[in-house]
């Protein structure tokens, strides 16, 4: 099956640091790519719909200079977590469209921030 | 896109069918019922989708009423490995990439 990889998996930073997670499809192009986060015991949340070669639209309610996303490539979306405070920490999880005719999506396994 | 409702937790002994229901009573003509399900930290998994009619595959069956109000998530033997939050979405497909909104979700725990 289609594979979406995330990376890192996990990671710990500073309050005030930036941090990355990127997000890739492995075997096929993804020209549309989508960005949740889900805090603890709740479900995910639409954050951003991100497009290759344009740029990303939010939902309402995130702040897009806070949450910056780079679809630079067909197999490559980033989001970038900017001057992260410790209500940022939360499981960010990507999802990627194949292009199926069934609409179907897969998702990435999920990277899991901690801010201190 | 249509709101959907669902038990917020059911159990299942193993071995025995699980049927997971979801109201969607106000959903469109051409809005498609989706299930996925998401294991315990990791990304969702897609399940199986349906418009009208009832849908089988290797994971599982969707049975959709008639008047489409509602549908049941059926895994005919569930396993351990089974035990996860279901989430039934519905969702516009366009012949582009769907936007999936979430619910909350059926946790669904399998015992021994």
């Amino acid at each position: 099956g289609a594979v979406v990889s995330q990376h890192p998996s996990w990671v710990i930073c500073k309050s005030g640091t930036s941090v990355k997670i990127e997000c890739r499809s492995l075997d096929f192009q993804a020209t549309t790519m989508f960005w949740y986060r889900q805090f603890p015991k709740q479900s995910l949340m639409l954050m951003a719909t991100s497009n290759e070669g344009s740029k990303a639209t939010y939902e309402q309610g995130v702040e897009k200079d806070k949450f910056l996303i780079n679809h630079a490539s067909l197999t490559l979306s980033t989001l970038t977590v900017t001057s992260a405070h410790p209500e940022d920490s939360s499981f960010y999880i990507c999802s990627a469209d194949r292009g199926l005719t069934t609409g179907e999506l897969f998702f990435g396994e999920g990277s899991r921030l901690t801010v201190l | 896109d249509a709101k959907t409702t669902q038990p917020t937790s059911m159990d299942c002994a193993e071995g025995r069918a699980a049927n997971l229901p979801c109201n969607h009573s106000t959903i469109s003509g051409n809005e498609y019922v989706y299930w996925y399900r998401q294991i315990h930290s990791q990304g969702p998994q897609y399940i199986i989708h349906g418009l009208k009619n009832n849908e089988t595959n290797e994971m599982a069956s969707l049975i959709i009423t008639e008047d489409r109000k509602s549908s049941t998530l059926i895994l005919p033997h569930a396993t351990l490995r089974d035990t996860a939050v279901y989430y039934c979405i519905v969702s516009l497909f366009a012949g582009t990439a769907s936007k999936l909104t979430f619910g909350t979700g059926t946790r669904l725990q399998v015992t021994l």
